[in-house]
């Protein structure tokens, strides 16, 4: 069946790094745009980045532009996100969806698949 | 602050309506379709409809969608204990270039 899975959450200190993946299966991969939403504790959901079906568009959330960078292997059937210079504010639970448009950034942009996510906390 | 204003919170009676809306501006809403999705805690937040008002496979028809200008609305009827959750709408903004959600609306069947 059409299935998400993140992997890759845990515990980091402020500044240091985390590299999230989500793996595809049950679908063709590299035709769908993937998005990175996130939901932190008491809060509600947060949009964070979408990449193109190929790679070659991005877009990101001013929170965290400049220190993510979503990427996606399709020929893994994985998206990535590496999270750097973390703050205690990307404590979160990360979940990978899918855009069942190609290109990133339409009109027509919604999310009709979701994984559970993966937490992450940002903590000394 | 969400670029998208949703009530906090809504309530009805079992078998009762309620309705969810969501105001913009022409930036997202007004020129973008809207979406809106089911949350409940600890699992995938689950999608309700699309393109302002298409229901995925599966959806009830309890479940409705509707734009005007830059405000979208989510209406549910027949309400069920199970439709206890968080909504939330989101779409495109254009100007941000970026996805937007509504601040979320926790829904109670009393």
């Amino acid at each position: 069946q059409v299935q998400l899975v993140e992997s890759g959450g845990g515990v980091v200190q402020p500044g240091r790094s985390l590299r999230l993946s989500c793996t595809a299966s049950g679908f063709t991969f590299n035709i769908y745009a993937m998005d990175w939403v996130r939901q932190a504790p008491g809060k509600g959901l947060e949009w964070v980045t979408i990449i193109s079906y190929d790679g070659s568009n991005t877009y990101y959330a001013d929170s965290v532009k400049g220190r993510f960078t979503i990427s996606r292997d399709n020929s893994k059937n994985t998206l990535y996100l590496q999270m750097n210079s973390l703050r205690g504010e990307d404590t979160a639970v990360y979940y990978c969806a899918r855009d069942p448009n190609a290109v990133a950034g339409t009109g027509y942009y919604y999310m009709d698949v979701w994984g559970k996510g993966t937490t992450v906390t940002v903590s000394s | 602050q969400s670029v998208l204003t949703q009530p906090p919170s809504v309530s009805a009676a079992p078998g009762q309506k309620v309705t969810i809306s969501c105001s913009g501006s022409s930036s997202n809403i007004g020129n973008n379709y809207v979406s809106w999705y089911q949350h409940l805690p600890g699992t995938a937040p689950k999608l309700l409809m699309y393109e302002n008002n298409k229901r995925p496979s599966g959806i009830p028809d309890r479940f409705s969608g509707s734009k005007s200008g830059t405000s979208a609305t989510l209406g549910i009827t027949g309400l069920q204990t199970g439709d206890e959750a968080d909504y939330y709408c989101g779409t495109w903004d254009s100007s941000l270039s970026a996805g937007v959600f509504g601040g979320g609306t926790r829904l109670t069947v009393l």
